[in-house]
């Protein structure tokens, strides 16, 4: 049972360039989120999935686009990178049954130049 | 709306004494409390949660929480620590209607050191 990979670990990206971060879960999670950490402010909601073919928008939507075409994967695109977007990335999953407790990914490290 | 706030941003204890962190949260709806660990270099790992019931919510690695309605507080204990109790420490909070599926609302941590 992996729970909720995450890759790459580390990227650096160019400004401007795109990426896609991936996330994927083993466990039939139906919710699955996306959070940024940066230092001194916690984690703050990027997107969020209740289920396949279903997405909405955090507290920082802004420059990231998301879709879930499968319950497994929830992408994290970054259309246009910017340095305000060097950050740490973690995806998290829960099932609807459990009542909250998120299970979260181990993080992508990103740097942007 | 909801709002988490994180009283302290560090807290240096000597091992073995008891801990307290401190977490006060705000919303317009009654909420699910949840408090999570982050140990250097990992993701976060839930320690416990509060979503109804008894007040006094007990975790992993021998952490409690209260829950107090009034104070709107939801402050994490230990009654002795160890030196590996030292990581970043997350309260967060989630709205009751959807049962969290929205995702969760984190305050910005409060970083435990551990002094031998």
């Amino acid at each position: 049972n992996a729970g909720v990979t995450q890759t790459p670990k580390f990227q650096v990206l160019k400004t401007g360039q795109s990426m896609t971060l991936q996330c994927a879960q083993d466990m039939n999670h139906e919710y699955m989120s996306w959070y940024r950490q940066d230092p001194g402010m916690g984690l703050r909601l990027i997107h969020y999935s209740v289920g396949a073919g279903i997405t909405d928008q955090g507290e920082v939507p802004n420059g990231y686009n998301v879709s879930r075409s499968t319950t497994e994967d929830f992408p994290l695109r970054l259309l246009s990178a910017a340095p305000s977007q060097t950050s740490v990335y973690f995806c998290a999953s829960s099932y609807s049954g459990q009542v909250g407790g998120y299970t979260f990914g181990s993080g992508t490290r990103l740097t942007v130049v | 709306a909801q709002s988490v706030t994180q009283l302290d941003s560090q807290v240096p204890v000597f091992e073995e004494a008891p801990v307290e962190l401190r977490c006060n949260y705000s919303s317009s709806v009654s909420v699910y409390l949840f408090w999570y660990v982050q140990y250097p270099n990992q993701g976060l790992q839930l320690l416990l949660k509060y979503l109804s019931g008894s007040t006094l919510v007990k975790g992993i690695n021998g952490f409690e929480a209260e829950f107090n309605k009034s104070q709107t507080s939801f402050h994490l204990r230990k009654p002795s620590v160890h030196i590996s109790d030292t990581a970043e420490y997350f309260c967060a909070v989630s709205g009751l209607v959807g049962g969290g599926a929205d995702g969760l609302t984190f305050g910005k941590g409060t970083h435990l050191i551990i002094q031998p």
